[in-house]
């Protein structure tokens, strides 16, 4: 029973289109986060919500929106594609830590959503 | 802003050896975590070990230890005993207790050699 899944796992899509990336973790945790791996391995944090809110929104393109129905579920809409937007995609979630902490402790993380755009 | 750099972009152990991989952070928060996350070529990214900055004590997890020096910044990870199955890619992270947000330093290639 994956803790963190992603889907699709491979995506190839041409420039300019619009493409989802959901995710999903059953750890009953309140945070989660999307981070953009590139071709050099550097990950990135891209967004984080706590509890459906919003929290973190590094400087990523307007064309980037991630969406939370719940706090089990975050999912990147990504529009206009662009070639350098070419990455492993890692959706991760993570629980409270200490008490007055907004959020610390270990992330899990999903396999990654490897994005082609040709 | 808080930066995590690591200088050793590939390192080569001997199966059984010993071999420590170097990480310096900068910050000037006094409350932080800090981890090490292992991703092997299934591109999976796996705990490897935690130090919260409030313990003076290092971490470890079986053979896997790191040397916290708070005063210096710096959070390296020993594997004692390497196997085959430590080839990967060895991610240092810094952790905001203020924001949670995780910050990755650039990553070291592990080789473990037979």
């Amino acid at each position: 029973d994956t803790a963190v899944s992603q889907t699709p796992k491979y995506l190839v899509t041409q420039m300019g289109n619009d493409k989802s990336i959901k995710c999903e973790q059953n750890l009953g945790h309140d945070t989660m986060y999307w981070y953009k791996q590139d071709s050099k391995k550097f990950l990135k944090i891209m967004f984080s919500y706590n509890n459906k809110e919003l929290i973190i929104n590094e400087t990523v393109p307007n064309r980037f929106s991630p969406k939370s129905p719940d706090k089990a579920h975050l999912n990147l809409h990504i529009n206009s594609l662009e070639l350098g937007d070419s990455a492993v995609y890692f959706c991760a979630s993570s629980q409270a830590g200490l008490a007055g902490h907004l959020n610390t402790g270990e992330l899990f993380f999903g396999e990654g959503s490897r994005l082609t755009v040709l | 802003a808080q930066t995590v750099t690591q200088s050793q972009p590939e390192m080569s152990v001997q199966e059984a050896e010993t071999v420590t991989l170097s990480c310096t952070y900068d910050t000037s928060e006094s409350d932080y975590y800090l981890f090490w996350y292992k991703q092997p070529p299934s591109r999976q990214m796996i705990l490897v070990i935690r130090q919260e900055a409030y313990k003076q004590q290092n971490a470890t997890e079986n053979r896997f230890s790191v040397n916290f020096q708070k005063a210096a910044k710096s959070f390296s990870l020993k594997i004692s005993d390497s196997q085959l199955g430590d080839a990967a890619m060895y991610f240092c992270a810094y952790q905001s207790s203020n924001t949670g947000k995780l910050i990755f330093g650039q990553g070291t290639t592990l080789q473990v050699k037979p």
